[in-house]
């Protein structure tokens, strides 16, 4: 199975702040990889798909990047509602596999 | 507007097993592959499978495949994860999601919950 090492594990930050965070894949997987969004309570929200792609209706201060193995998601100017756990996933070859998550958390 | 509910979680004993569903609306749910995910009271998010639209054709987690089968009945739109002999460690949300690329759209996950 492809290993999705996303880092960190969690981020202390303020309104505002750039936020970068990384999945790096433990062999090439292209450009396909998806990140979501889960809020507490909710179930996940696919922000980017194929590495670099906003979905519909995602606000621009959120973008991805990367191909092969090393993968990066910011988002530029966060804002209070960016409070979730975030995760990569690749779709390149099966099983797919996810990250095990970066939590935002306020400082 | 798309919708995926799943239903058929609870507590079940271990060895036992389990039939969870997917009711989808709001698109041709014969148009679309699907999967099931699940997520670990940790939070770790661990992919289950997919299936093709016609359910001809389906993918496992090699660690799950001898014990979960995924199924899809088309003209109830309706998507399966048989479970059987089931774990301590299965313990976790269940998730369908619809596939056309990347998931887009997640149904809001039945919790199973494997104890004595």
């Amino acid at each position: 199975d492809i290993v999705m090492t996303q880092s960190p594990t969690s981020m202390s930050i303020s309104v505002g702040d750039r936020v970068t965070m990384n999945c790096k894949a433990s062999q090439n997987v292209g450009s396909n990889v998806d990140w979501y969004q889960q809020k507490t309570g909710q179930s996940p929200k696919l922000l980017i798909y194929k590495a670099s792609n906003r979905y519909t209706g995602v606000p621009d201060r959120f973008t991805g990047s990367g191909s092969g193995t090393d993968f990066t998601f910011t988002i530029s100017n966060m804002q209070a509602e960016d409070l979730a756990v975030y995760y990569c996933m690749q779709s390149n070859s099966y099983p797919n596999t996810f990250g095990a998550g970066t939590k935002l958390e306020l400082k | 507007e798309v919708q995926l509910v799943e239903s058929g979680g609870g507590l079940v004993q271990p060895g036992a097993s389990l039939k969870l569903s997917c009711v989808a609306s709001g698109f041709t749910f014969s148009d679309y592959w699907m999967s099931w995910v699940r997520q670990t009271p940790g939070k770790t998010m661990e992919w289950i499978g997919d299936i093709k639209y016609d359910g001809s054709y389906t993918n496992y987690a090699p660690s799950l495949k001898n014990r979960f089968t995924i199924s899809r009945d088309n003209a109830k739109s309706t998507l399966y994860l048989q479970m059987s002999n089931v774990r301590s460690e299965d313990t976790a949300t269940y998730y369908c999601t619809r596939v056309a690329g990347a998931s887009a759209y997640w149904g809001q996950g039945t919790l199973v919950t494997v104890s004595s």
